[in-house]
């Protein structure tokens, strides 16, 4: 069991809106840790989406954002393509003494 | 340019050790924020140790004990020692960098503990 909960898929057609949420708790995303977002293709390395919760490393496309509030983080994908078919994963800090860093179980996006 | 190559993986029996290297490029191990991070077949990411440029390092409870992060500062690498290795030890271990997210990934080495 992830200690961040993704949901385990998510769909939508090209140029449609798609969600993904990340769920913690108040040891992780609550206590006011920063949450970062990694989309593997497949076959590949994660590469880090977005970072400090909103953040777009040079090259992602705005397409792609993020949002925190609470216990809980969202990434949004607008304008979908085909490239965007890939499984995403959330990553934040826990301040229990059972691992310092954490990750969503992540989400597969299919792109219809 | 940062590049980070993972290798040492291979099949390995229960109970056994291995030790994965990760060599880096572009930047020093020394005073890097790196760390290990896994991926069982067909599942998601797990978090397997991170160390600071301070020497501090972190496990999560799932190997504790049995694994250990260190660097080699002349060969400017990272390694990951591995002992008493478990069936579900098995997954492609990652080293990755940055400051307080990974920005950087190598490629990943593949680990496949079974008898």
């Amino acid at each position: 069991q992830s200690v961040l909960t993704q949901p385990p898929s998510v769909s939508g057609a090209p140029g449609q809106r798609v969600t993904i949420s990340c769920t913690g708790s108040s040891s992780n995303i609550g206590a006011g840790y920063d949450v970062h977002w990694y989309q593997q293709l497949p076959g590949a390395a994660p590469k880090l989406l977005l970072y400090r919760n909103n953040n777009r490393p040079s090259g992602v496309p705005d397409r792609f954002s993020g949002s925190k509030s609470g216990t809980s983080a969202s990434l949004a994908i607008t304008g979908l393509q085909a490239e965007d078919d890939a499984d995403y994963y959330c990553q934040s800090y826990d301040s229990s003494l059972s691992g310092l860093v954490v990750f969503g179980g992540g989400t597969k996006l299919t792109v219809l | 340019e940062v590049r980070l190559v993972e290798s040492g993986g291979g099949l390995i029996l229960p109970g056994e050790s291995l030790r994965l290297s990760c060599a880096a490029s572009g930047f020093t191990v020394s005073d890097a924020y790196i760390t290990w991070v896994r991926q069982p077949p067909g599942k998601g990411l797990e978090w397997v140790s991170l160390t600071y440029s301070g020497g501090d390092t972190y496990y999560p409870d799932s190997v504790k004990g049995r694994f250990t992060i260190s660097k080699d500062t002349s060969k400017n690498t990272l390694y990951l020692q591995m002992n008493n290795l478990r069936v579900d030890d098995t997954a492609v271990y990652y080293c990755a960098t940055g400051s307080g997210k990974f920005d950087y990934w190598g490629q990943g080495t593949l680990v496949t503990v079974s008898s």
